[in-house]
């Protein structure tokens, strides 16, 4: 089942400017990780945040943490046109009755940047 | 070093035929996994593997088999195709539970 639900589901902003993704998700957490997906290649790692951190940087990349709110935000700071992808979160529900031990995918973010 | 590499990138199957996907990874990853990934709905589980030898069931199992040989690699198999199979699949390892994921390129598959 989707843990995590991006939002937007689509992004427009003009290069140099800030893009900022939300993430929810519904039951509790280990960690939660971004990753990006450029068009037609596969998923790149960004950056986990672990359940007991509310914030953490990796150069232009922001990243908090409210799990009081179940929620996470990615922003992508001075945009480049290289940062048009699509962004998912995933999380890791310590507590899956599924018995499935892999990350689930939110449906992910489309970010344009416009040059 | 090249990560993970999936076979074949792209394939064009008719219903009722089988195919296997082959997953490859080369960073002594424990654990492996198959996903698919459908407009609007977002990666979903298929199987997954915690080690040589041993495979599990995820979200979207059915209709797909697997089987984990060798450590490094990590087959994806379909007995027989339906048209909801067309999905591009994308394999992925990690070193353990909830770690980063790293991802191949996709194969593409499309049953007519």
């Amino acid at each position: 089942s989707q843990q995590g639900e991006e939002d937007p589901q689509a992004l427009s902003i003009q290069e140099g400017e800030n893009a900022t993704m939300n993430c929810s998700y519904k039951t509790s957490i280990n960690n939660l990780q971004w990753y990006r997906q450029n068009s037609g290649r596969g998923l790149v790692h960004l950056i986990l945040i672990r359940s007991n951190e509310r914030e953490k940087h990796s150069g232009r990349l922001r990243v908090t943490l409210d799990t009081s709110k179940k929620s996470s935000s990615l922003l992508i700071t001075a945009s480049r046109a290289a940062d048009t992808a699509s962004y998912f979160c995933a999380t890791v529900d310590p507590y899956s009755g599924g018995g499935a031990d892999g990350l689930t995918f939110g449906k992910g973010t489309h970010l344009i940047i416009q040059p | 070093n090249a990560g993970v590499t999936q076979t074949p990138k792209f394939r064009v199957l008719k219903t009722g035929q089988s195919m296997t996907l082959l997953c490859a990874q080369d960073m002594n990853h424990e654990y492996m996994y198959w996903y698919r990934q459908d407009p609007g709905m977002g990666l979903r589980l298929i199987h997954y593997s915690v080690g040589e030898g041993t495979t599990a069931k995820g979200e979207v199992p059915d209709g797909y088999n697997v089987s984990r040989l060798k450590k490094q690699n990590f087959l994806l198999g379909l007995e027989s195709a339906a048209p909801s199979q067309t999905s591009v699949y994308f394999c992925a390892s990690s070193r353990g539970l909830g770690r980063e994921l790293f991802f191949g390129e996709g194969s593409r598959l499309t049953v007519l």
